[in-house]
């Protein structure tokens, strides 16, 4: 099994583009998760999902979206990048939200 | 306040040594309490859950006090490959299925 796999490892995007952080897994978890990194704030949640097509926010959705139309795939939507979205961008997937497995994670800048 | 607060360290501690971490939470209602670990620049893993009757698992053990709302992680025995940090993690506000991480505290094992 590959676990979680996210891509890409590295981005850097101007203010104003568009981008996909893509996520999967291959352990049949129903409960996706979306978590950005900063220093010194711990990680917090973007987006959850409990399963095929129902997705919510977390504490810190704001200009990112989700979908879920399979199991495997959670991809986390940029709408328009701002420097504020700078960070590491970890995803992470669990049969409940007991243990979380997490991808290798994303570090994205924002220029 | 934050959701779950954590005393940032690091924790200088030479091998061999016994190191404690306390962890405070505000929602009385969380259910389900865990630590992670963090290697730098790599993702958060599990490290153990935390039960109510307290768990040990080789050299680490972890206490769960509900009343006074915080989580302890022991460790005997540092080895320098326990260089890392920590994450105090609870489940979320009610009715969301979610993790709420504490910001870490950094362990530093020196030989």
């Amino acid at each position: 099994n590959a676990g979680v796999t996210q891509t890409p490892k590295f981005q850097v995007l101007k203010t104003g583009q568009s981008m996909t952080l893509q996520c999967a897994q291959d352990m049949n978890h129903e409960y996706m998760s979306w978590y950005r990194q900063d220093p010194g704030m711990g990680l917090r949640l973007i987006h959850y999902s409990v399963g095929a097509g129902i997705t919510d926010q977390g504490e810190v959705p704001n200009g990112y979206n989700v979908s879920r139309s399979t199991t495997e795939d959670f991809p986390l939507r940029l709408l328009s990048a701002a420097p504020s979205q700078t960070s590491v961008y970890f995803c992470a997937s669990g049969r409940g939200t007991e243990t979380q497995y997490f991808g290798p994670g994303t570090r994205l800048l924002v220029l | 306040r934050k959701e779950v607060e954590q005393d940032p360290g690091p924790f200088n501690v030479p091998e061999g040594a016994t190191v404690a971490f306390n962890c405070t939470y505000s929602n009385s209602a969380s259910q389900s309490f865990f630590w992670y670990r963090q290697d730098c620049r790599k993702e958060p893993k599990l490290l153990m859950s935390v039960y109510s009757s307290g768990n040990e698992d080789g050299r680490f053990t972890a206490q769960l006090n509900r009343a006074s709302q915080y989580i302890s992680l022991l460790i005997r025995d540092s080895k320098l490959s326990d260089s890392a940090t920590y994450l105090c993690v609870v489940n979320g506000k009610a009715g969301r299925r979610a993790l709420t991480f504490g910001s870490g505290t950094r362990l530093q094992v020196q030989p």
